[in-house]
């Protein structure tokens, strides 16, 4: 089992809908956790970071965290064609380790 | 702006050869990471380094080296390349292990 999973997708939604994007883990001594955007050719850049249960919300970006279920989500309202790349999960386990990430389109 | 660069931004090589990938940074971060990224894998850790004098292997560190050679420059070694090592590799630094990583450009590595 891999320690960081999510759906490679591509996940494909209407301009205007909301994405959302999955994100489960192996291990529960893990503290905190992150999303990353990546746009293709490019290098990732933090959005959101969580750390404790419940939701965080910047913007049009929400980070859920259900640290009993094991899981951390990310909903991105009101989607946009530039909102289209990979979103990459990441956790700490001491290390940080990454998801392989989910490929986000986003069609005007 | 403080940044994290790389050089090469892309590289061909042949089987064998010796390869150093470097990284450097203005952010004055203590923390400096090397990873690759593989289609499906994602992004895998290499090496990371604390500071100057701590050196620590990664997830994936067998046929690499590093070299941290002040605390802004970090080096990737690939002593023999071969062509399973074709990726895209990336730098990152960080201030604590407890907060976001910043990620250098990348270097396009192709081992024929």
């Amino acid at each position: 089992q891999k320690e960081v999973e999510q759906n490679s997708g591509p996940l494909s939604v209407p301009e205007g809908a909301i994405a959302s994007l999955n994100c489960t883990y192996s291990d529960r001594g893990s503290q905190s956790f992150f999303w990353y955007r990546q746009y293709s050719g490019k290098s990732p850049e933090l959005i959101m970071f969580i750390y404790s249960n419940g939701d965080k919300e910047d913007g049009r970006f929400t980070a859920q965290l259900n640290k009993a279920s094991q899981y951390v989500s990310l909903l991105i309202r009101d989607s946009q064609p530039s909102d289209s790349a990979t979103y990459l999960c990441a956790v700490r386990v001491g290390d940080m380790r990454f998801g392989a990430g989910t490929r986000l389109t986003v069609k005007p | 702006d403080a940044d994290v660069t790389q050089t090469p931004r892309n590289r061909i090589t042949k089987t064998g050869k010796r390869i150093m990938l470097e990284c450097s940074q203005t952010k004055g971060h203590d923390r400096m990471y090397w990873y690759r990224q593989d289609p499906g894998l994602g992004l895998r850790l290499i090496y990371y380094s604390f500071d100057v004098k701590d050196i620590n292997k990664g997830e994936i560190s067998d046929g690499y080296s590093v070299s941290r050679q002040a605390q802004a420059k970090f080096s990737l070694s690939l002593e023999s390349a071969i062509p399973n090592q074709t990726a895209l590799y990336f730098c990152a630094t960080s201030v604590n292990r407890a907060v976001e990583q910043f990620f250098g450009p990348g270097t396009r590595l192709t081992v024929l």
